[in-house]
């Protein structure tokens, strides 16, 4: 199992681009979400999914999309990037919520 | 909704001594607790968990952690630390709920420093 992995591991962006990243995970978990880390202030949930066809809004938000077509993916997407993105983003995963394995990262810098 | 608090940014101690990364949680319902450890440009990895019975959690690494519901705390501690303990610390919530959504609430974490 390769767990759960995200791509790319970092990015740079001029402000108003857009982009996608990716997350995937092999281990069939019906529970996928996306954080991001920023310093002094630990994780926070932007998005989650409980299946397929279902997300919902976590604490911040704010300029990003998801979608959740199949168990495996969980792409995030950025519509219009803004430097109060630049940021760490994690996807996890987890298949009754007690225990989420997370991913190596996306170090975004939006210039 | 739950907020959590580390009230330690940092943390230096030196190896093979003892070490407490304090962690205090306030929740209006139940929660389950976990800690998350960080090392340099990795993800984050499940050290330990409370979800019910004993209140005295062991984990990996030689680490532990004990639930106190009445200070509404969840300390990590570990008698004798390693250089290779050094890394960012992560207490977290959960609700309890029926259904498979667990969102976590983090702190702002703890960053441990093992000195020689």
């Amino acid at each position: 199992n390769a767990g759960v992995t995200q791509t790319p591991k970092f990015q740079v962006l001029k402000t108003g681009q857009s982009m996608t990243l990716q997350c995937a995970q092999d281990m069939n978990h019906e529970y996928m979400s996306w954080y991001r880390q920023d310093p002094g202030m630990g994780l926070r949930l932007i998005h989650y999914s409980v299946g397929a066809g279902i997300t919902d809004q976590g604490e911040v938000p704010n300029g990003y999309n998801v979608s959740r077509s199949t168990t495996e993916d969980f792409p995030l997407r950025l519509l219009s990037a803004a430097p109060s993105q630049t940021s760490v983003y994690f996807c996890a995963s987890s298949w009754g919520g007690n225990e989420q394995f997370f991913g190596p990262g996306t170090r975004l810098t939006v210039l | 909704a739950q907020s959590v608090t580390q009230l330690d940014s940092q943390v230096p101690v030196f190896e093979e001594a003892p070490v407490e990364l304090r962690c205090n949680y306030s929740s209006s319902v139940s929660v389950y607790l976990f800690w998350y450890v960080q090392y340099p440009n990795q993800g984050l990895q499940l050290l330990l968990k409370y979800l019910s019975g004993s209140t005295l959690v062991k984990g990996i690494n030689g680490f532990e952690a004990e639930f106190n519901k009445s200070q509404t705390s969840f300390h990590l501690r570990k008698p004798s630390v390693h250089i290779s303990d050094t890394a960012e610390y992560f207490c977290a919530v959960s609700k309890i709920s029926s259904g498979s959504a667990r969102q976590l609430t983090f702190g702002s974490g703890t960053q441990l420093t093992v000195l020689p």
